[in-house]
């Protein structure tokens, strides 16, 4: 069975603050891509990276940070000197690699994430 | 550029009635989704089509809800009859799939979503 789980439901911080988003996945696959979207207020999601399992090599972009652990299964997700505009709900997926006409994203359930100022 | 525009923004509609949910995916895309959000259930993906083909509608919760897409640029989410149960957000997502075959990888492009309210 592939499940994604993120354990923290709501985050509160004040702006400056380092905050990270736990992702643990599990899945039979050997090879898979992960995803974080953030979902800001106004609604849509939105995409912000995607990892495939080969590469366990961590991602800087500007604040944000992710840190790929095959060997626990995590996919983490650091925001660095928050700021409010960071405030929003942001999901974890899972998918297989190659799934025939498979395509389901396996979502978490989000962490709604509050950055005060 | 138009990102994938999805309409009406909210629907509030009394239970029993036909309730019909449009999207315009991204120009170019031969991907496109239909999501339902709810907070009890997450994200949960109801149909997909790829070319304008229904691909998987596994998702589909019952014979009520049934989706079309008979161009590249349109779809629509239509239940008939409503039912309260079926408030949530819906939204709409699209994508290029640049492989035939399984095309997992591809980022999805969301649409701001239906706030859709059954009385």
């Amino acid at each position: 069975a592939q499940k994604v789980t993120q354990a923290q439901t709501e985050i509160s911080v004040v702006e400056k603050e380092d905050v990270t988003l736990d992702c643990v996945y599990e899945t039979r696959d050997t090879t898979y891509y992960l995803f974080w979207y953030k979902q800001p207020p106004s609604g849509e999601l939105v995409f912000l990276i995607r990892r495939n399992s080969f590469d366990e090599q961590n991602e800087i972009s500007g604040r944000y940070s992710w840190n790929f652990q095959k060997s626990t299964s995590s996919f983490n997700f650091t925001i660095t000197a928050s700021q409010v505009v960071d405030s929003a709900v942001y999901f974890c997926a899972l998918t297989p690699y190659n799934a025939g006409n498979n395509r389901k994203l396996i979502w978490g359930l989000g962490t709604s994430l509050a950055v005060n100022p | 550029d138009a990102g994938v525009i999805q309409s009406p923004r909210h629907e509030v509609t009394e239970m029993g009635q036909e309730v019909t949910l449009r999207c315009k995916p991204i120009s170019g895309h031969n991907s496109l989704f239909w999501y339902r959000q709810t907070m009890m259930r997450g994200l949960e993906l109801l149909i997909y089509f790829n070319n304008n083909v229904p691909i998987d509608d596994s998702g589909m919760p019952e014979d009520r809800f049934s989706a079309k897409m008979p161009n590249a640029s349109f779809s629509t989410l239509k239940i008939q009859p409503s039912e309260p149960r079926d408030s949530a957000v819906y939204f709409c997502a699209s994508s290029l799939c640049r492989t035939t075959g399984s095309c997992t990888n591809e980022k999805l492009f969301f649409g701001s979503g239906t706030q859709l309210s059954v009385l």
